[in-house]
């Protein structure tokens, strides 16, 4: 989706090293999800905003925190990488509106910890 | 019982063919439907939202049975270009997305 935008698009990094993924629409959407994908299990809510400070735990946010200070920008951090954390991971954002309302995804940040 | 279930496929058909895909869910307070194509090291794009009453956009149709539990999404006349997974994903109550894991198609000519 134009309007998304993940920043790195792709990482090599070690384990126990610190790791920041950037989201960043300009949609103005109020919603913001991010999702990790791996084989054999399909997308995985990890964490979710509903609002800038308003954040949420997902299926799979072990590990993880998420931070939004600005309705455009939502980061996810890994605060110690661990290999298990290899994965693709994708931003998505969603109008308000109600749960009729799709999710867009952006282009998705592939991550690798050795 | 895992709450999106699709058969992964893979289904192969050729260019032309009427293909259809199921998917069931298991939580019946479940208020949304989307169906998402995905391609190859690519993000998940909406393809269509499922309606109650069933809808149609150009070659695809999607179904829901909500006494069933039960999704569908019908494609017609298969193109090349139409070869993705399609993933269900269904909505329950609160702002939760929840993935089927994708059905793989693939057209030939």
């Amino acid at each position: 989706d134009a309007g998304i935008t993940q920043s790195p698009r792709h990482k090599v990094t070690e384990t126990g090293t610190p790791v920041t993924l950037r989201c960043h629409q300009t949609e103005n959407h109020r919603y913001m999800y991010w999702y990790r994908q791996d084989p054999g299990h399909g997308l995985r809510l990890i964490h979710y905003s509903y609002g800038v400070k308003d954040t949420d735990k997902g299926e799979v946010s072990d590990g993880y925190s998420v931070s939004r200070s600005k309705t455009e920008d939502f980061l996810l951090t890994l605060e110690s990488a661990t290999s298990s954390q290899t994965s693709v991971y994708f931003c998505a954002t969603r109008e308000s509106g109600g749960e009729t309302q799709p999710q867009h995804f952006g282009d998705g940040t592939r991550l690798s910890i050795l | 019982r895992k709450e999106v279930e699709q058969d992964p496929g893979p289904f192969n058909v050729p260019e032309g063919a009427t293909v259809a895909f199921n998917c069931t869910y298991s939580n019946s307070a479940s208020q949304s439907f989307f169906w998402y194509r995905q391609d190859c090291r690519k993000e998940p794009k909406l393809l269509m939202s499922v309606y109650s009453s069933g809808n149609e956009d150009g070659r695809f149709t999607a179904q829901l049975n909500r006494a069933s539990q039960y999704i569908s999404l019908l494609i017609r006349d298969s193109k090349l270009s139409d070869s993705a997974t399609y993933l269900c994903v269904v909505n329950q109550a609160g702002t939760a997305l929840i993935f089927g894991k994708g059905t793989t198609l693939s057209v030939s000519s």
